[in-house]
């Protein structure tokens, strides 16, 4: 039983269109974070959310933790060839020291 | 500031044998968490080291242990390898502030690609 469902978990779409991923579970984070991972690298940490409702933006990229904690997305806006990779999310359950992970969303963007 | 680091890049082991990887941190932090990731997964957390002692554990059997050294760096072993073993292992560090509150982020290294054959 997977604790974090992402979704989707293939995603190929032309550049300059829109995107979002979504991160939905049934446990509360006490934050959650998202990673980017390019085949044969170890994730790379893109941005943490910590507060309920909170709202982080990276350049073309907009993340959302959910008011009660249990779910986040990621939206990309008019994405590049570039940002073609694996999209994890990482959430730290209350109390526990580990990072429970989604199984990753693979999104393609073409030129 | 050096990232994590681990070592080597590649192994390719055979059944039933012993396989030793090796981890340090980030500049500054003092705890280490392996995780494990099969193809097309998410990463799986094995253990997290603090203080030179096992602080968490996720479902693995005993055949995976651990050791953090006084400078923070980590070893993962893991005994009498079976094929399900082949995985990307990942070390993550990060920093327990004053009073033992644990900063959320983690940084991973690039890790260590593990064939069992």
């Amino acid at each position: 039983t997977q604790l974090l469902e992402q979704s989707p978990q293939f995603l190929s779409i032309q550049e300059g269109e829109n995107l979002t991923v979504y991160c939905n579970s049934s446990s509360v984070f006490s934050s959650l974070q998202w990673y980017r991972q390019e085949p044969g690298e170890g994730p790379v940490l893109l941005v943490t959310v910590v507060t309920g409702g909170e709202v982080k933006k990276l350049k073309r990229l907009t993340f959302q933790f959910g008011d009660a904690r249990k779910d986040s997305s990621l939206h990309i806006t008019a994405a590049q060839p570039g940002d073609t990779g694996l999209y994890l999310c990482a959430g730290r359950i209350q109390g526990a020291q580990k990072l429970v992970f989604g199984q990753g969303t693979r999104l393609t963007i073409n030129p | 500031d050096a990232g994590v680091t681990q070592s080597p890049t590649h192994l390719i082991k055979t059944r039933g044998q012993q396989v030793t990887l090796r981890c340090s941190p980030k500049s500054g932090h003092d705890t280490v968490s392996w995780y494990q990731q099969a193809l097309g997964q998410g990463p799986q957390f094995i253990f997290q080291y603090y203080e030179e002692e096992e602080r968490q554990r996720g479902n693995f059997p005993d055949r995976f242990s651990g050791h953090q050294f006084p400078n923070y760096s980590s070893e993962l072993n893991v005994n009498a390898l079976l094929l399900g073993d082949s995985a990307l292992y990942l070390c993550a560090s990060s920093f327990v502030r004053a009073g033992g509150s644990w900063l959320h982020e983690q940084y991973f290294g690039p890790g260590t690609r593990l064939t069992v054959t």
